[in-house]
């Protein structure tokens, strides 16, 4: 158990809709990432943020976004589904932030778009 | 896009032998990183290695760094049933920030 924790586990919606995907961080981390992966794709960073502040960007669709609040939890919005979003959705959690932090992942949580 | 290119893509072998893993970058590092996966579920963080170290180890787990090709192994040594899972390498890039770029992992599956 890395500490950090992803609510859902799962998720099946239909394409259009918009689902919310929410992430606590590890006791003491100050920074969140976001992940999807899918099976065409592989491993993506979508987003970090730190201490509530967004710090890098991948390649994050545009109805894609997200935040990380003052208790530092996070959450992953994503709208306007497609079935091509269907992936795997990693949180993980670092202490600073910084480029030689060791990031810790949650469980995940899977996305089905029918 | 991915980073790496971890081979094999599959590996399987007998409990008790050695699984390598070989994972190779395009761009410059400032540390890489093994991670472990267990049938889709979360990454397990396993060793993170310096761009200025060349070998670390934990446990039963032997990484290797060659930052002038671009590579890096990862050795298990004496493996076991419950080592059975996907590794992925992943890279912190000296222009990339803190995202971490994976590679596409290799399969180890270790028979009883």
């Amino acid at each position: 158990d890395s500490g950090v924790t992803q609510t859902p586990k799962h998720l099946i919606t239909a394409t259009g809709q918009r689902v919310t995907l929410r992430c606590s961080p590890r006791s003491g981390d100050l920074s969140v990432y976001w992940y999807q992966q899918s099976l065409d794709q592989g491993l993506q960073f979508l987003i970090q943020y730190y201490n509530g502040e967004e710090r890098a960007k991948g390649n994050i669709l545009e109805r894609f976004s997200a935040q990380q609040f003052p208790d530092l939890h996070s959450e992953l919005n994503l709208s306007s589904l497609e079935l091509g979003d269907s992936a795997l959705y990693f949180c993980a959690s670092s202490v600073i932030g910084d480029i030689t932090d060791t990031q810790y992942f949650g469980p995940g949580t899977r996305l089905t778009v029918l | 896009s991915q980073q790496g290119e971890e081979d094999p893509q599959a590996l399987s072998i007998q409990e008790g032998e050695n699984a390598t893993m070989n994972c190779s970058y395009k761009t410059s590092i400032n540390n890489l990183q093994w991670y472990r996966q267990n049938s889709g579920r979360g990454l397990v963080h396993l060793i993170l290695i310096r761009s200025n170290e060349r070998e670390k180890h934990s446990g039963r787990l032997r990484v290797t760094l060659d930052t002038s090709k671009k590579s890096s192994s990862l050795l298990i040594t004496a493996s076991r049933a419950a080592d059975t899972a996907s590794y992925f390498c992943a890279t912190g890039g000296e222009t990339s920030g803190s995202r971490l770029t994976f590679g596409e992992g290799t399969q180890l599956t270790v028979n009883p």
